[in-house]
C-alpha cells in the first residue's frame, strides 16, 4: 500500500450517533479523496480535497463533512449515522492530474473501512 | 443511465482461458481509461490504463479502447486463479480535481 492507513479498520455504530473515519498519508500527495463502495454501484465519490482546507462535494455528499486541516490527514463524518450508510469507506491520494499520453494520474487506495450502522 | 456501465457479473472461468471484461461509457470528452483490480476485502489497485483510443499490452493483459463505439476491453490471456478478483473500470471525470468515474467492477473467479 502506498502509505494510506485508514481507522479505525471496522466499526459498529447505533443510528443517530456521529462518527468519523480518519485517513492518513505519508506520501505528501495533494489530492485526497472518499469514497464509499455498495454491491452494484461500484465506488462513488463522497468528498475529496484539493489541498489543506479545499474540500468539495461528490457526487453522494449528503448527510457526510470532511475536513483537511493536515496535507497527511483528511476526516471523513457521518453526522447522524443511518442506515443506509452501511458501507466499505475507502480512502484514496493521488499526485496531480492526468499529464500526457505516457503516464497518468494514479489514485492509490487505502485497505478500507467497514461501517455497519444498526 | 450511468455514466459508465459494467457487467458485475460474476464471471467463472477456468484456468487457462482468456478473459474478456466489458465496460461502456456514455461522455465522449473521457479520455484517460483505467483498470482497478481489486482483491477481496482489499482497496482497488491500478493495474492498466491507456489514453484516448487504442490498444495496451503488458504481459498477459491486454486494455483496449474504442471511442467511436464509447466501449472499453480488458483482455486477460492464459487466465490464472490468482486473477481471480473484481476488475474495475475508470475514466477521468475530466475536471480539475481529477475525479475518476467508476463502473460497478465485474467479479471474475478463474477455477483451478
Amino acid at each position: 500500500d502506498a502509505g494510506i492507513t485508514q481507522s479505525p479498520r471496522h466499526k459498529v455504530t447505533e443510528t443517530g450517533t456521529p462518527v468519523t473515519l480518519r485517513c492518513h498519508q505519508t506520501e505528501n500527495h495533494r489530492y485526497m479523496y472518499w469514497y464509499r463502495q455498495d454491491p452494484g454501484h461500484g465506488l462513488r465519490l463522497i468528498h475529496y480535497s484539493y489541498g489543506v482546507k479545499d474540500t468539495d462535494k461528490g457526487e453522494v455528499s449528503d448527510g457526510y463533512s470532511v475536513s483537511r486541516s493536515k496535507t497527511e490527514d483528511f476526516l471523513l463524518t457521518l453526522e447522524s449515522a443511518t442506515s443506509s450508510q452501511t458501507s466499505v469507506y475507502f480512502c484514496a491520494i493521488s499526485e496531480s492530474g492526468s499529464i500526457g499520453v505516457d503516464s497518468v494520474n494514479e489514485q492509490f487506495f487505502g485497505p478500507g473501512t467497514r461501517l455497519t450502522v444498526l | 443511465q450511468k455514466e459508465v456501465e459494467q457487467d458485475p457479473g460474476p464471471l467463472s472461468v477456468p484456468e487457462g482461458a482468456i478473459v474478456s471484461l466489458n465496460c461502456t461509457y456514455s461522455n465522449s470528452a473521457f479520455q484517460y481509461f483505467m483498470w482497478y483490480r481489486q482483491y477481496s476485502r482489499k482497496g482497488p489497485e491500478l493495474l492498466m490504463y491507456t489514453y484516448s483510443s487504442g490498444n495496451k499490452e503488458d504481459g498477459r493483459f491486454t486494455a483496449q479502447v474504442d471511442k467511436s463505439s464509447k466501449y472499453i476491453s480488458l483482455f486477460i490471456r492464459d487466465s490464472q486463479p490468482s486473477d481471480s478478483a473484481t476488475y474495475l473500470c475508470a475514466m477521468d471525470g475530466m475536471d480539475s480535481s481529477y475525479k475518476l468515474i467508476f463502473g460497478s467492477g465485474t467479479r471474475l473467479l478463474v477455477r483451478p
